[in-house]
């Protein structure tokens, strides 16, 4: 069936511009999330969002990352002002939360970013 | 500031070993925490702990979470070569009144299980 996918799975960036990666996540999922992946630095959350609501927009680290969600089961991660340390696997991941209680998340391929 | 520990950084055993892998945590608002296993392809959901001392079983792995001395460990018994991947930690901080909750990750245990 189909999963969470993502686009683009490339992206080469010049340093100083915004980049914006795509999720297309499983229809009824609620809950969307982002992380980033680093050799160095393993993975961390950047944004959580629920329903239609956009939580955790300041992200990490300095607030140039922001998620929006223009359909229910789509989001958006837009970096600004992209840094060399912004190269990383972003990972898009999609779960069904009912009762606060959480179920699988289901990931992504990932978008591998390189900001030159 | 928030954290979590996981150890030890990198593991290798033979086919048929059992493993334990540690995660210690410092969590203002503790809500659960997670393993995932990660290997080439994006991480892959394990088990949710929530409840101290209740231990979660799937197959050969099974996961026991202390919120008293905050820590958890996953075993894996009678390790296979498919078992190799990175094993991931994250704790759920919950803000209290609000409505965003985050994913505190380790930077994982990484695992090879030599034939």
């Amino acid at each position: 069936g189909a999963g969470v996918s993502q686009s683009p799975r490339y992206k080469v960036a010049k340093r100083g511009r915004d980049v914006a990666l795509r999720c297309d996540s499983i229809s009824g999922h609620v809950t969307l999330y982002w992380y980033r992946q680093t050799l160095g630095q393993g993975s961390e959350v950047l944004t959580y969002s629920q329903s239609d609501a956009q939580r955790d927009k300041s992200g990490r680290p300095s607030g140039r990352f922001s998620a929006e969600r223009p359909e229910r089961s789509v989001s958006t991660l837009k970096i600004q002002r992209t840094e060399q340390g912004d190269s990383a696997v972003y990972l898009c991941a999609s779960s069904v939360i009912r009762d606060r209680v959480w179920e699988t998340q289901y990931f992504g391929p990932g978008t591998r970013l390189l900001v030159l | 500031e928030d954290k979590v520990v996981q150890s030890p950084l990198s593991l290798v055993v033979h086919e048929g070993d059992t493993v334990t892998l540690n995660c210690s945590y410092e969590v203002t608002n503790f809500r659960s925490l997670l393993w995932y296993k990660q290997e080439k392809k994006a991480p892959t959901f394990l088990f949710m702990l929530t409840s101290s001392g209740i231990e979660k079983k799937s197959g050969r792995l099974s996961s026991i979470l202390d919120n008293k001395e905050l820590f958890s460990i996953l075993n894996i018994t009678a390790t296979q070569t498919g078992d190799s991947a990175v094993y991931l930690c994250a704790v759920e901080d919950r803000h209290y009144g609000g409505a965003t909750n985050k994913l505190i990750f380790g930077t994982g245990t990484l695992l090879a299980v030599q034939p």
